[in-house]
């Protein structure tokens, strides 16, 4: 089975532009998340998605970021316009709350590979 | 107040010793969870090992497994027989509350295998 899929791996870009990270889940999985990993400040949740739905977006920074989640296999992440502190790997994660043959989920989060922004 | 808490910024460990890894959390809520994760220099999250809070019984994986002091809020990873391929950072989160859903990770470890 494919895991959670980001793209671009890699992002250049300089300072005022707009950037798009995108992601597809793992299919079934109803619960999306986008977290931010610098240096300074480890890994942060920006926000949240159940069955397309945002719930927690407490962490994202300001006006400058927005989330959507059009359908369940697709969600975008957009810093408009981008600084060079917006520098980070963004991870998208999913995970799946069903229980499977009577066992309970653990609800482990299954994360991307990540999304590398430089912001010059 | 920080969550999660794990103290050893790096660890420097010979192959094939056991090496544990510390992490101490807070929280008030007598339900939630406990994850380990580590993360390569190719630099995705690999998850490990889960602890619930009222598991009755440490988790074991492999080679891994969780000290669980529910007591001391301490949660710590044990690997046995470490190898080389351990060497990466590795993470402690906290799902906090019943029916949460979003994790709380720590600032990590750097766990460095020496031959």
């Amino acid at each position: 089975d494919a895991g959670v899929i980001q793209s671009p791996r890699h992002e250049v870009t300089e300072m005022g532009q707009e950037v798009t990270l995108r992601c597809k889940p793992i299919s079934g999985h109803n619960s999306l998340f986008w977290y931010r990993q610098t240096m300074m400040r480890g890994l942060e949740l920006l926000i949240y998605f159940n069955n397309n739905v945002p719930i927690d977006d407490s962490g994202m920074p300001e006006d400058r970021f927005s989330a959507k989640m059009p359908n369940a296999s697709f969600s975008t992440l957009k810093i408009q316009p981008s600084e060079p502190r917006d520098s980070a790997v963004y991870f998208c994660a999913s995970r799946f709350k069903v229980w499977l043959a009577g066992i309970k989920p653990t609800g482990e989060l299954f994360f991307g590979e990540g999304s590398r922004l430089t912001v010059l | 107040a920080q969550k999660i808490t794990q103290t050893q910024p790096g660890m420097f460990v010979q192959e094939k010793e056991a090496v544990t890894l510390d992490c101490t959390y807070d929280t008030s809520d007598p339900s939630y969870g406990l994850f380990w994760y580590k993360q390569p220099s190719s630099g995705e999250m690999i998850f490990l090992i889960y602890q619930g809070s009222y598991d009755q019984q440490n988790a074991t994986e492999g080679r891994y497994s969780l000290n669980f002091q529910k007591a001391r809020k301490s949660a710590n990873l044990v690997i046995s027989a470490s190898q080389l391929g351990d060497s990466a950072m590795y993470f402690c989160a906290m799902r906090e509350g019943k029916g949460a859903q979003k994790l709380v990770f720590g600032q990590g470890t750097r766990l460095t295998i020496n031959p």
